[in-house]
C-alpha cells in the first residue's frame, strides 16, 4: 500500500528558482495538506484543500501557490524560492469528519535554498 | 492562548521508568483526538487514537478528559526506542471546518 508519496525527497535551490513538490495519496481522502516543520517550531500549514478543485490558505501560505486539480494530488509550488523557505515539508491526507480518522504523512521533503 | 498546547520538555527519563504527558486544547467541540510519534524530523507516525473511554495500547495508555479538555499520553516500562518526540492531534467537529491542528510536540529522551 503506497499511503501517502511525495516527491522529491530532496531538493538543493538557488534563491529565485522555482519548484513544485508533489504529493499522491491513493486512499480516496478528500482532505489533503502540506506543512513545513521548521526547528522548535513544530509543523505549520501551508495550504490545505478539502476536495478536488478546492485549495485554502493555512497559516503560512506567503510565497506558496498549491493545485488539486485531481482529488488524488495536491500540488505545492515554490514560484521564487527565498532561504526562509529552507525546510522540510510533509503532506498528509485525511477523511477528518469521521472520528478517529487519522492524518497519513508523505515522507517528506527536505528542501535547501542557498 | 494556543489552541493545542504541550510541554516541550525535555522529558530525561532512564529505562524502565514510567513517564506521562498532557495536551491541553481550548476548542470544546473538538472530536478527534491522536497521538503521533516523531524521530528526528521523519514523518510523524501515529502512535494512537484516543477514545473516550481511554485506550491502551501495550505499553501505551492514552485518555481523554473533556471536561478539562487535556489527554494525556502514558508510557510504562520506557525504552531506550521511545526516544521521540510526540505530538498531541486534536480535530474540531463544527462550524465546517475539520482542519486538524498539532500541538509542538513534547520531546522524549529516555537514557539507560
Amino acid at each position: 500500500n503506497a499511503g501517502v508519496t511525495q516527491t522529491p525527497k530532496f531538493r538543493v535551490l538557488k534563491t529565485g528558482q522555482s519548484m513544485t513538490l508533489l504529493c499522491a495519496q491513493d486512499m480516496n481522502h478528500e482532505y489533503m495538506y502540506w506543512y513545513r516543520q521548521d526547528p522548535g517550531m513544530g509543523l505549520r500549514l501551508i495550504h490545505y484543500s478539502v476536495g478536488e478543485g478546492t485549495t485554502a490558505k493555512g497559516e503560512v501560505p506567503d510565497g506558496y501557490n498549491v493545485s488539486r486539480l485531481k482529488k488524488q494530488n495536491f500540488l505545492l509550488g515554490l514560484e521564487s524560492a527565498a532561504p526562509s523557505q529552507t525546510s522540510v515539508y510533509f503532506c498528509a491526507s485525511s477523511v477528518p469528519w469521521q472520528t478517529n480518522s487519522p492524518l497519513h504523512f508523505g515522507n517528506g521533503t527536505r528542501l535547501t535554498v542557498t | 492562548r494556543k489552541e493545542v498546547e504541550q510541554d516541550p520538555g525535555p522529558f530525561n527519563v532512564p529505562e524502565g521508568a514510567t513517564v506521562a504527558f498532557n495536551c491541553t486544547y481550548s476548542n470544546s467541540a473538538s472530536q478527534s483526538f491522536f497521538w503521533y510519534r516523531q524521530d528526528c524530523r521523519k514523518e510523524p507516525k501515529l502512535l494512537m487514537s484516543v477514545y473516550s473511554s481511554g485506550n491502551e495500547d501495550g505499553r501505551f495508555t492514552a485518555q481523554l478528559n473533556r471536561a478539562s479538555q487535556y489527554i494525556s499520553l502514558l508510557i510504562r516500562d520506557s525504552k531506550l526506542s521511545d526516544s521521540a518526540t510526540y505530538l498531541c492531534v486534536v480535530t474540531p467537529s463544527s462550524g465546517g471546518s475539520y482542519i486538524p491542528t498539532f500541538g509542538r510536540g513534547t520531546s522524549l529522551i529516555v537514557h539507560p
